[in-house]
């Protein structure tokens, strides 16, 4: 079985700064994915950002970066320069052998200006 | 342009009443996928298709449908069986290839509100 772990309910961060979310993970599988998605308060999940359990790089996209320390089990999210655009709920997902993705139970940001 | 349609946005059950939440998508995405979110909570599996004429239960089907006819869509029927059908209903696709790093794109989502 998959879990996946989101322990900040909510953050506050000043605009211009970054902000890490933290998401730990357990799970069986000798292979799997990590995921992150945006959730605005319209409510459609955006993806942000994918890390393959054997990529040795550490995956980035734009301000999005995903710090992966396997040996935590640990997909953390940062954002830098945080825009007022920012303020939502964030899921941490994983994904492994079923192909289908466990997500955790998000954090929400509030970007102050 | 590309992309996941849900419809209805908002929809209103009487309890008691079967209804039907429509998904379709543009994407030629093989793999389509219902999600179930509750306030405050992270997105749980209802059902999902990997392939057209077939779909798996994911971890809570009870008191859900869905049919996979076309590529493009597929639609969830909430029967009156399902307890607590009041949520944010999450639709989603994905090329659906071999791998882990198939990704998951959504539509806007339908609430339900049972009266």
């Amino acid at each position: 079985a998959q879990k996946i772990t989101q322990t900040q309910p909510g953050m506050f961060v000043q605009e211009k700064e970054a902000v890490t979310l933290d998401c730990t993970y357990d799970t069986s599988d000798p292979s799997y994915g990590l995921f992150w998605y945006k959730q605005p308060s319209s409510g459609e999940m955006i993806f942000l950002i994918y890390q393959g359990s054997y990529d040795q790089q550490n995956a980035t996209e734009g301000r999005y970066s995903l710090n992966f320390q396997k040996a935590r089990k640990s997909a953390n999210l940062v954002i830098s320069a945080s825009q007022l655009g920012d303020s939502a709920m964030y899921f941490c997902a994983m994904s492994g052998s079923l192909y289908k993705l466990s997500f955790g139970a998000g954090t929400t940001v509030t970007v102050r200006a | 342009d590309g992309g996941i349609t849900q419809s209805p946005k908002y929809l209103f059950r009487k309890e008691g009443q079967n209804v039907t939440l429509s998904c379709e998508q543009n994407l030629n995405h093989d793999a389509m996928y219902w999600y179930r979110q509750d306030p405050g909570q992270g997105l749980r599996l209802i059902y999902y298709s990997q392939i057209v004429n077939d779909f798996q239960k994911g971890d809570i089907a009870e008191g859900y449908s869905v049919s996979r006819e076309k590529k493009e869509s597929f639609p969830l029927t909430v029967t009156s069986a399902q307890k607590n059908p009041t949520a944010f209903y999450l639709c989603a696709s994905s090329i659906n290839r071999e791998g882990l790093s198939d990704t998951q794109y959504f539509g806007p989502g339908t609430r339900l509100t049972v009266l």
